[in-house]
């Protein structure tokens, strides 16, 4: 199995901070990588697909990078909907990872 | 408008079996490119794939739980189904039903809103 580590675990941040959020690869995924926001009780939301996709109606400020082993997931101007929690999900071979998440919350 | 919900037992006893189904409207699994997968989440920690089955039947199951699980539609319900056999404790977690993305049909773009399924004695 592909393995998708997350950094940092746990982020803290104010409202109009610029974040990132980076998942690494074991081995090359090319851009097959997706990023998910959850909120607390709630089901995953997709937010970028395709490393840099976004995903139709979610807002510009979120914005992902990277290919290959290394990616990006990059917030310009948090909000306070956007505390929560954001996993990777990559999916080059029929075997996909989820990263073990990254936790946003308010400094 | 697309959605899906996930139904069955909120309490199973080890080594049983879990069926559960997901219910969705919106969309067909007769159409091309469609998808429709299953997703769990333990309490507290990470999502886990689990498997997929597409429009044409094809099946996609995770290595490590693919022993235990089975995957099945009924077009003419809108519905998919989800078997685990030989429960255990470690597998107790939200077990989620989504929609595969059309331009990759490996990634989830709806979902449900989860079921808890606990395994206890």
């Amino acid at each position: 199995d592909i393995q998708m580590t997350q950094s940092p675990s746990t982020l803290s941040a104010s409202v109009g901070d610029r974040v990132s959020i980076t998942c690494r690869a074991s081995q090359s995924i090319s851009i097959w990588l997706a990023w998910y926001q959850q909120q607390p009780g709630k089901a995953p939301k997709l937010l970028i697909y395709k490393a840099s996709s976004l995903e139709s109606g979610v807002p510009s400020r979120f914005s992902g990078s990277g290919s290959g082993t290394e990616f990006t997931l990059t917030i310009s101007s948090l909000q306070p909907d956007d505390f929560a929690t954001y996993y990777c999900q990559q999916y080059k071979d029929y075997s996909w990872t989820f990263g073990q998440g990254t936790k946003v919350e308010i400094k | 408008q697309i959605t899906l919900k996930e139904s069955g037992p909120t309490l199973v006893k080890p080594t049983q079996t879990l069926t559960l189904t997901c219910t969705f409207s919106g969309f067909s699994l007769r159409s091309s490119g469609v998808g429709v997968g299953w997703i769990r989440q333990p309490p507290g920690k990470a999502l886990e794939w689990l498997t997929l089955i597409y429009w044409d039947d094809d099946k996609r199951y995770s290595p490590s739980l693919k022993s235990r699980l089975t995957i099945t539609k009924d077009t003419s319900k809108n519905q998919v189904v989800l078997t685990m056999t030989n429960m255990d404790p470690v597998d107790t977690a939200t077990y989620y039903c989504a929609h595969s993305h059309p331009s990759t049909m490996a990634i989830f773009d709806y979902w449900g809103q989860g079921t808890l399924v606990t395994v206890s004695s």
